[in-house]
């Protein structure tokens, strides 16, 4: 059974980095096809596509997050790590990782995690 | 402001239809696939439809999606009150090299 959990601090500070961890089980990221997303969601709002972590390695980011947003996995632990520098109230919402599997369903992110609710304030 | 655009609501009744319309441009759902998410009150969102028309295994068929040029749209028949929801779609930007979500539509079952 596939599933995902994001984990990481509910409070950050203005200019602070932010680093989630999003532990996965039930299929590998070394598998042909296979990515995980990070997509988060304000309060009460959209949802808004961070960036991505593929099978062989590549990487994709939001352009407007790019110069703040860095990835890095752990395949052997089923783990992909976010990290967004220098956080603003703004960043402040609900943050997901989310498995997309080509060969299955394209670019679907085909089952998320629960979500991590990340608060940035003084 | 998203560039792919939905309306901020709609409802229908339990057993009717509903559709929900998302409009994009060539950069985004004219040359690229549509996704289509359900995102229940205080939950994670749930892949209902991916590429345009494609129901993920154990989503009821009671759910189709379709596109047309630069829109897509998400038709639910057989209304039931558990349908009430936030509905996304989705599709990546050529232009922005990013993946766009619509503003989301909240689906009420009156």
């Amino acid at each position: 059974q596939v599933s995902l959990r994001e984990s990481g601090p509910a409070l950050v500070k203005p200019t602070e980095s932010l680093t989630l961890t999003c532990n996965f089980s039930g299929f590998s990221l070394t598998t042909r096809g296979m990515s995980v997303s990070w997509v988060r969601q304000p309060p009460g709002k959209a949802l808004e596509w961070l960036g991505r972590v593929d099978w062989d390695d590549e990487e994709y980011f939001s352009p407007s997050l790019r110069s703040r947003l860095t990835f890095s996995k752990d395949t052997s632990a089923n783990q992909v790590f976010l990290t967004l520098a220098n956080m603003d109230p703004v960043d402040s919402g609900t943050y997901y990782c989310a498995r997309q599997f080509i060969t299955l369903v394209g670019y679907g992110m085909d089952v998320w995690g629960l979500g991590t609710t990340v608060t940035v304030s003084s | 402001q998203s560039v792919v655009t939905q309306p901020p609501s709609a409802s229908a009744t339990p057993g009717q239809r509903v559709t929900i319309s998302c409009s994009g441009s060539s950069s985004n759902i004219g040359d690229n696939y549509v996704y289509w998410y359900q995102q229940l009150p205080g939950m994670a969102p749930t892949l209902l439809i991916h590429s345009n028309s494609q129901r993920p295994s154990g989503v009821p068929d009671r759910f189709s999606g379709s596109k047309s040029g630069t829109s897509a749209s998400l038709a639910i028949s057989g209304l039931r009150s558990e349908d009430e929801a936030n509905y996304y779609c989705s599709a990546w930007d050529d232009s922005l090299n990013d993946v766009v979500f619509g503003g989301g539509t909240k689906l009420t079952v009156l």
